[in-house]
C-alpha cells in the first residue's frame, strides 16, 4: 500500500541553525501539507500546498518557515533560522482531494 | 477561531464491547470530517472520514454525521486491546487544499 514517507526521523539541531525536513508524499497525490505536534499538544496545520503553490498557511507558518517541491516527488520545509519553541514533530501529509494520509513524522529537536 | 472539541478521557471500554467517541466543531461551514487513530509517538492513522448527513460504515467502525447539531461520532464494535489509541476527531472546510482543524483526542482503553 503506499505511504507517504519523511527523512530523517530524528533531527537535532542548535538554535538559528537551518533545518530542511523532506518528505516523498504518494505519488498520485496532488495536495500537500505540513503540520507539527508539540509534545502533549494538539495536531496543528502549518501549510498546504497545490499545483506548485502555497494555498493555506497558518499563523505558525512565517518567514522563517518555507515549503518547496523541487522535483516530482520531493516536498520539503525550511525553517531558517530554528528556535527552542520549533521543537516539535512535523508531520508531512498528502491527499488526493479525500482524506489526508499522514506520514511517520521527523522529531525536531532544537537546543 | 474554529475548533473541535473532544472529551478527552480516558474512556475505558472491555474488549468485546462498543466504544462510543463523541466530536462537537464549531464551524458550521465545515465539509468534510474525518477520524485519526494516533498511538503514542506515532503519526495520525485516518480510519474513516464523511461528507453527508448519518452514518457510514467501515468494518467495525462506524462514522456518525449530524451537520445541523455539528456533531460527529465513531463506534467501534467489537473492540479490541489493539485499539487502545488517542481518537482525533478532525474537520475541514470546502476545499481539497483547505487545511484539517484536529481536535485534542479522546484517550481509549480497552480493557482485556
Amino acid at each position: 500500500e503506499p505511504e507517504v514517507t519523511q527523512t530523517p526521523s530524528h533531527q537535532v539541531t542548535q538554535m538559528g541553525q537551518e533545518v530542511i525536513l523532506r518528505c516523498v508524499p504518494i505519488s498520485n497525490h496532488l495536495y500537500f501539507y505540513w503540520y507539527r505536534q508539540i509534545l502533549g499538544q494538539k495536531v496543528e496545520f502549518l501549510v498546504s500546498f497545490y499545483n506548485n503553490e502555497i494555498s493555506e498557511k497558518s499563523e505558525i507558518f512565517d518567514d522563517q518557515f518555507s515549503v518547496e517541491r523541487p522535483d516530482g516527488s520531493n516536498f520539503t520545509l525550511k525553517i531558517r533560522s530554528t528556535k527552542l519553541e520549533d521543537s516539535a514533530m512535523y508531520f508531512c501529509a498528502s491527499s488526493d482531494a479525500g482524506g489526508q494520509y499522514f506520514g511517520p513524522g521527523t522529531r525536531l529537536t532544537v537546543t | 477561531q474554529k475548533e473541535v472539541e473532544q472529551n478527552s478521557g480516558p474512556l475505558s471500554v472491555p474488549e468485546g464491547a462498543i466504544a462510543s467517541l463523541n466530536c462537537t466543531y464549531s464551524d458550521r461551514g465545515s465539509q468534510s470530517f474525518f477520524w485519526y487513530r494516533q498511538y503514542s509517538g506515532k503519526s495520525p492513522e485516518l480510519i474513516m472520514f464523511i461528507y453527508s448527513n448519518g452514518d457510514k460504515e467501515d468494518g467495525r467502525f462506524t462514522a456518525q454525521l449530524n451537520k445541523a447539531s455539528q456533531y460527529v461520532s465513531l463506534l467501534i464494535r467489537d473492540s479490541q486491546p489493539s485499539d487502545s489509541a488517542t481518537y482525533l476527531c478532525a474537520v475541514r472546510g470546502d476545499s481539497s487544499a483547505s487545511k484539517i482543524i484536529f481536535g485534542s483526542g479522546t484517550r481509549l482503553s480497552i480493557r482485556p
